[in-house]
């Protein structure tokens, strides 16, 4: 248990449309980043966020945005959904202190499928 | 970050001690060496991460070599629910970008 929580854990879309995946970080943490990880392969950094900022991006299109909010809890928003999009999103945090040798724990991931 | 290198994959019979090997040559010096691992479909564990010592606790030892160009996971007792995707990854651990490379893929038999 990692105390990092996502919603919703499955979901289907059409191409085109719009999704929104949410994290809860755990407590006391106040960087959260994402990854998306498509079937097969290694996670893929989309971006990170800290105090409510964009903090650190991955190669990833400009349809792919986020929002931290006070409390910590993050979304990630995909506009204009295409196939490639389908795989397993990511959330992880990391503590408040921001120091070298932390740890990041992460959560069990929403899984996109773009029919 | 510095790139690592794994095997891609690695058979263990349960019960026996599983040794992962991950090289990491252009390790700087303010970077950390972390192993997680992934079983199928679940989100990635952290399992142990070090700087310069060897480090222990309660699922693995983490073996690093004086050069730190390349560390070694040890899983003492491996069981059939350690089978999964092990991940060696080193960065400062001041952000959260992780760097995942391919992983080993190790598969516990009986």
């Amino acid at each position: 248990e990692t105390g990092v929580t996502q919603s919703p854990t499955h979901l289907i879309k059409t191409r085109g449309q719009q999704v929104t995946l949410r994290c809860s970080s755990q407590s006391g943490h106040n960087t959260v980043s994402w990854y998306q990880q498509a079937l097969g392969q290694g996670p893929q950094f989309i971006f990170q966020y800290y105090r409510e900022e964009e903090n650190g991006r991955g190669n990833f299109p400009p349809r792919f945005s986020g929002l931290q909010f006070p409390n910590y809890s993050s979304e990630l928003n995909v506009n204009a959904l295409e196939l490639d999009d389908s795989a397993l999103y990511l959330c992880a945090s990391s503590p408040i202190d921001r120091k070298a040798g932390n740890t990041i724990y992460f959560g069990e991931g929403s899984w996109l499928t773009v029919v | 970050d510095a790139k690592t290198t794994q095997p891609t994959s690695m058979d263990c019979a349960e019960g026996r001690a599983a040794n992962l090997p991950c090289n990491h040559s252009t390790i700087s010096g303010n970077e950390y060496v972390y192993w997680y691992r992934q079983i199928h479909s679940q989100g990635p564990q952290y399992i142990i991460h070090g700087l310069k010592n060897n480090e222990t606790n309660e699922m693995a030892s983490l073996i690093i070599t004086e050069d730190r160009k390349s560390s070694t996971l040890i899983l003492p007792h491996a069981t059939l629910r350690d089978t999964a995707v092990y991940y060696c990854i080193v960065f400062t651990g001041t952000a959260s970008k992780l760097t995942f490379g391919t992983g080993t893929r190790l598969q516990v038999t009986l």
